[in-house]
Order: structure tokens, then C-alpha cells, then sequence
């Protein structure tokens, strides 16, 4: 079963607009990682953030994350038609536990 | 560095026909994932080496579904006989072993199978 949830699903915006997407997950995580796929092909690796910090930047690409209400959310600045992809939040578990994908955010960046 | 191979991309079969997935890792990467992905949904784990040992399996139908990791490099996963609802896109995935990774996985393009 998937423990990441996003939010929205669906999300149509205007190239240059900033996309946010949100994701809530159910139990304690070692971390929190958000990956992008484009139509038919694999995942990417976008960020990771760890259960002790509360925000991160990379590039254009700015994560955070509250723990105590077991969330995240991944904001897209100036966003580009190349971002029109799925966009998924992934938690790692304490333990040997695998990565737990949630169902994903489908964006559309509109030129 | 090469990335994570996967073939065949795409696989069309009828139903009870048998189909196999091959997916060679990133070299050194000890720890190998085999995920599904429905239509529209995230990618669910079907099984997890650790080198040769499948550590984490529960997901995996075992009625229809095998997976194997001879020599602890390339994976093998074969479904038998095939059905309707297997139609997905199975990814292969790989890293480096959990002791001290952050847990971010490298996917393959994926093999997407159609069965009618």
C-alpha cells in the first residue's frame, strides 16, 4: 500500500507561475524524497529531506517539511513547459524498510 | 556511468502467455527493486534484493509472479501465466546498500506490458 498521499492530483498552471504540490504521509520517516516522471518513462531523483530539517533548496526546487503534522510540500518556481510531468513524494521509514511512493501530482505547464 | 537497463521497453501478450522482465543495476549498487505501476497510481514495491537475497517479498503474487538475482548483478522477473490485471509498467530500480544510504533509489525506463 502507498503511505504518501499528494495534493493536488492534478494541477494546471501557466509557464512562469509557481507550482506547489503537497504531500501527507501516516508514519515516522528516516526521510522524505520527491521524484519526477515524465509520460513513459522512469523516475527521477529531485530532492531528499531529512526527518531533522525543515526546509531545502535546489535550484529552482524548494522542499519542506513539518513532521509533526506528518507533511511536505514541493514548490516549482518559474516553472517551464520541460516541468510538465508526475511528480512524486516517496518516504523512507526507519529500519530496513523500501521507499513508499505515494500516487503523484500530475502538473501541466501551459507555454 | 551507464544508468539502470531495462528491456523490453514495451511487451504486448495475450492472457495466460508467460512474459519475463530483465533489468541489468547501476554497477556497485548492491540493492535492487522491482516496482509496478498501474495507470495514473505510484509504483508499488513487488520485491527488494539485498545482493542475491530477497529481503522483501510480500508484495510479490507468488502464484504467477517469480523474481531471481543470480551473481547479485542483473535480475530476472517473469510472470506465469499472465492475466488481464498484470497489464502495468514494471520498473526496475537500484542503490547502494541501506547501512548508511539515504535510500535514493535510479530507475530504468521501465517495461510496459500490455495483456489482452
Amino acid at each position: 500500500s502507498q503511505q504518501g498521499e499528494e495534493d493536488p492530483q492534478a494541477l494546471s498552471i501557466q509557464e512562469g507561475e509557481n507550482a506547489t504540490m503537497n504531500c501527507s504521509y501516516k508514519t515516522s520517516i528516516n526521510n522524505l524524497q520527491w521524484y519526477r516522471q515524465n509520460s513513459g518513462r522512469g523516475l527521477v531523483h529531485l530532492i531528499l529531506i531529512r526527518s531533522n530539517e525543515r526546509e531545502k533548496h535546489s535550484g529552482r526546487l524548494r522542499v519542506t517539511l513539518d513532521t509533526s503534522k506528518k507533511s511536505s510540500s514541493l514548490l516549482i518556481t518559474a516553472s517551464r513547459a520541460a516541468d510538465t510531468a508526475s511528480y512524486f513524494c516517496a518516504t523512507l521509514s526507519r529500519g530496513n524498510t523500501p521507499l513508499v511512493f505515494g500516487k503523484g501530482t500530475r502538473l501541466s505547464v501551459i507555454a | 556511468e551507464a544508468g539502470v537497463v531495462q528491456s523490453p521497453r514495451y511487451k504486448i501478450i495475450e492472457k495466460k502467455q508467460p512474459v519475463a522482465f530483465w533489468c541489468n543495476p547501476i554497477s556497485g549498487h548492491n540493492t535492487l527493486y522491482w516496482y509496478r505501476q498501474n495507470l495514473g497510481q505510484g509504483p508499488e514495491l513487488l520485491i527488494r534484493y539485498e545482493n542475491e537475497e530477497a529481503v522483501d517479498d510480500s508484495q510479490l503474487p507468488k502464484d504467477r509472479f517469480s523474481a531471481e538475482r543470480l551473481k547479485g548483478v542483473d535480475s530476472t522477473l517473469k510472470i506465469q501465466p499472465a492475466e488481464l490485471g498484470d497489464s502495468a509498467v514494471y520498473l526496475c530500480a537500484s542503490s547502494l546498500g541501506w547501512w548508511g544510504n539515504t535510500g535514493e533509489l535510479f530507475f530504468g525506463e521501465g517495461s510496459r506490458l500490455t495483456v489482452l
